[in-house]
Parts: C-alpha cells; sequence; structure tokens
C-alpha cells in the first residue's frame, strides 16, 4: 500500500496564476479530504467527499477554490486565481470511514508570491 | 462546534524523560480520537487511534487514554528519545460528522 500520494510536494506560482493540487487516495478508501494547514490557524478542513460525490464544501474559503473527485482513485483542487494569503500547506487525507481513522499523505507546500 | 484544546504548545525535556500530552474536548459525542506525529515540512503520521468505547491504546512507547466523559486525552511517551521531538496532535471525531476536528499541536522537544 503506497498511502495517500499529493503531487505536486512544493508548488511556487506567481499571484494570479491557476495551481492544480493532486491527490491518489488508498484504494478502497470511500472518503476523501483536502486540508489547509497554515500557522494562524492550524489544520482546517476545505472539503470531504464520499464515493467521489462533495459532502461538505462549507470550509472552501471562496469561489476561487474548487474541488473535484472523477473518480475513486483521483481528486484534484484547484486555486484560480491564486493569491498570496493562499500559501500553506494543502494535506489529503483517506478513510473507510471514521471509525478506521484517517491517513494522511506528505502534503503539497504552496507559495504563492 | 467542537473546539479541541492541546496543553501544553510546547514542551522540552532531557531523554529518558517519561512524559505526558494532554488534550481536551468541548463535546463528548465523539466516536474516535486520533493522534498523529508530524515532524517539520512533513506530513501527518498516525500513532494511535483510540474508539469511543476504549479506555485505551498502546503501541510500543507510547500509551494514549480516553475519557469521553470529562472530554479527555492522553498521550503517554515513556523513556523519550531525541527522534520524538516532533509536534504531536490529536484529532477527535465527532458523531454525525465525517471529518476530524484538530488540536493545535503540541511541539516537543528531547534534548540528548
Amino acid at each position: 500500500d503506497a498511502g495517500v500520494i499529493q503531487s505536486p510536494r512544493h508548488e511556487v506560482t506567481e499571484m494570479g496564476q491557476e495551481v492544480t493540487l493532486r491527490c491518489k487516495p488508498i484504494s478502497g478508501h470511500d472518503y476523501l479530504f483536502w486540508y489547509r494547514q497554515t500557522m494562524m490557524r492550524g489544520l482546517e478542513l476545505l472539503i470531504y467527499f464520499n464515493n467521489n460525490v462533495p459532502i461538505d464544501d462549507s470550509g472552501m474559503p471562496e469561489d476561487r477554490f474548487s474541488a473535484k473527485m472523477p473518480n475513486a482513485s483521483f481528486s484534484t483542487l484547484k486555486i484560480q486565481p491564486s493569491e498570496p494569503r493562499d500559501s500553506a500547506v494543502y494535506f489529503c487525507a483517506s478513510s473507510r470511514g471514521g471509525y478506521y481513522g484517517y491517513t494522511f499523505g506528505s502534503g503539497t507546500r504552496l507559495t504563492v508570491v | 462546534k467542537q473546539e479541541v484544546t492541546q496543553i501544553p504548545a510546547a514542551l522540552s525535556v532531557p531523554e529518558g524523560e517519561n512524559l505526558v500530552l494532554n488534550c481536551s474536548f468541548t463535546d463528548s459525542a465523539i466516536y474516535n480520537l486520533q493522534w498523529f506525529r508530524q515532524d517539520p515540512g512533513k506530513g501527518l503520521t498516525s500513532l494511535l487511534l483510540i474508539q469511543s468505547s476504549q479506555r485505551e491504546q498502546t503501541s510500543g512507547r507510547l500509551n494514549a487514554s480516553l475519557d469521553k466523559s470529562s472530554g479527555r486525552s492522553t498521550l503517554y511517551i515513556a523513556a523519550s528519545q531525541p527522534g520524538d521531538s516532533a509536534t504531536y496532535l490529536c484529532a477527535v471525531g465527532v458523531t454525525g460528522a465525517n471529518n476530524l476536528f484538530f488540536g493545535t499541536g503540541t511541539r516537543l522537544t528531547v534534548i540528548p
């Protein structure tokens, strides 16, 4: 089991550019979560999916953020246009259900200059 | 809304010492609690998962306890080592929700 795989590991982009973060969950996990971590706010849930369907996107900061899960093995988080305040570490996690706990990816460190 | 607090925010101990990290939560309607470790610039590694029906879980030198009624969990680390230096995060799974609520973490430094 390769775990939750995120790409890229690091992303540096200029303000106004589109950024796409990618995640491959663990096979068989029905739930996929996107979190953002900053020094000021800690870990925040952005959105989560169950069986590829978005269930709760109340944590998505604004319309510049969008997430998709076209199939059980792939999800994207897109920011368009990006702003410096979006700089953070973005984590993807997957689970078979809350009872079984969560497995996190290594994260994508995003820097918007 | 569930609030999760971890005290202390930072802890520095000499190698070999036993230590306890604390986690408290405001809503006792949880289905489990998970302890994670995060090394600088890295992802979250799951250490222990305690279901709401359980009182404790052990893995090697780590022991986590859960007192749901009082809204508390502790992570006990025996015979600490410099390699234990990291940030430790607790997270609770709340009944009726499928996401985790995280504490702000305790940054542990074990001095050789």
